[in-house]
C-alpha cells in the first residue's frame, strides 16, 4: 500500500527566509506525485506536480526516486505563503487511489 | 464552471441520525473521491470511484456508503451518524490531466 509522510506538522520560518517542506513516499511503482495548497478559508488547490517540473509562486520540487523523497522549496518566503501544505501521491498504472499526507501548515513570520 | 459543488456546507446531526453529504462536478471527470479532514490528521480518504458504477473502499470506509449512478454525482451517505464522524468532508475529481478539482468542504457535527 501507498503511504506519504509529511513528517512536520509545523513550521516556521521569517519572512525572506529560505522554506523547505518536506516529503517521502513509500510506494513499489513509479507513482505521479503533487503537493497541494490550502489558504485559509479556500479549498485546496494543485501548486506542483512532479512531472510537469516549473515553479509555480517561486516554489519548486524535485522528485528523487533513489530517496522517494519530493520536498517542497522556496528561497525566500512571503507572507501569503501562510497556509496548509500535502503531498499527494497517484500511484498510476490503473490505479486512482490518491493518497494524502497529514499536512504542514507553514507560518511565515513578518 | 462550477467545477465541483459539494452541498451543504454546514450540518449538525444528532447521535444516530443519517445524511447524504451531495457533490456533483462538471468537468466529466472518470474519477472521484470523498475524504474526511480532522485536525492535524490531514486528509483520508473514505471512497473512491473510476467510473459510473464503481465505487471502491478507501483507508476509512466503516460507516460510510457511497453510490455512483452518473458520471456527475459521487452522493456519500452517513448512517447511524456517531461523534467520531465529527469532521470536515471533503470531495474531489480528476480527469485525465491528473490534476484534482475540491469541493469547499462540508463541516459535519455529530452531538
Amino acid at each position: 500500500a501507498q503511504r506519504v509522510t509529511q513528517p512536520e506538522k509545523l513550521l516556521s520560518v521569517f519572512k525572506g527566509a529560505p522554506v523547505e517542506l518536506k516529503c517521502n513516499y513509500s510506494y513499489s511503482g513509479s507513482p505521479e506525485l503533487f503537493w497541494y495548497v490550502q489558504y485559509s478559508r479556500q479549498r485546496l488547490q494543485l501548486l506542483l506536480r512532479h512531472i510537469s517540473r516549473e515553479s509555480i509562486k517561486g516554489f519548486t520540487a524535485d522528485l528523487n526516486k533513489g530517496e522517494t523523497s519530493f520536498h517542497l522549496k522556496k528561497p525566500f518566503a512571503q507572507e501569503e505563503d501562510s497556509a496548509m501544505y500535502y503531498c499527494a501521491l497517484l500511484p498510476g498504472a490503473g490505479s486512482y487511489q490518491l493518497t494524502f499526507g497529514k499536512g504542514t501548515k507553514l507560518s511565515v513570520i513578518p | 464552471n462550477a467545477g465541483v459543488t459539494q452541498t451543504p456546507k454546514f450540518r449538525i446531526l444528532k447521535i444516530g441520525q443519517s445524511m447524504t453529504l451531495q457533490c456533483t462536478q462538471d468537468m466529466n471527470h472518470n474519477y472521484m473521491y470523498w475524504y474526511r479532514q480532522d485536525p492535524g490528521m490531514g486528509l483520508k480518504l473514505i471512497y473512491y470511484s473510476v467510473g459510473a458504477g464503481i465505487t471502491d473502499k478507501g483507508e476509512v470506509p466503516n460507516g460510510y456508503n457511497v453510490s455512483r449512478s452518473t458520471t456527475e454525482d459521487f452522493p456519500l451517505r452517513l448512517e447511524l451518524a456517531a461523534p467520531s464522524q465529527t469532521s470536515v468532508y471533503f470531495c474531489a475529481s480528476i480527469g485525465s490531466g491528473g490534476e484534482a478539482f475540491f469541493g469547499q468542504g462540508t463541516r459535519l457535527t455529530v452531538v
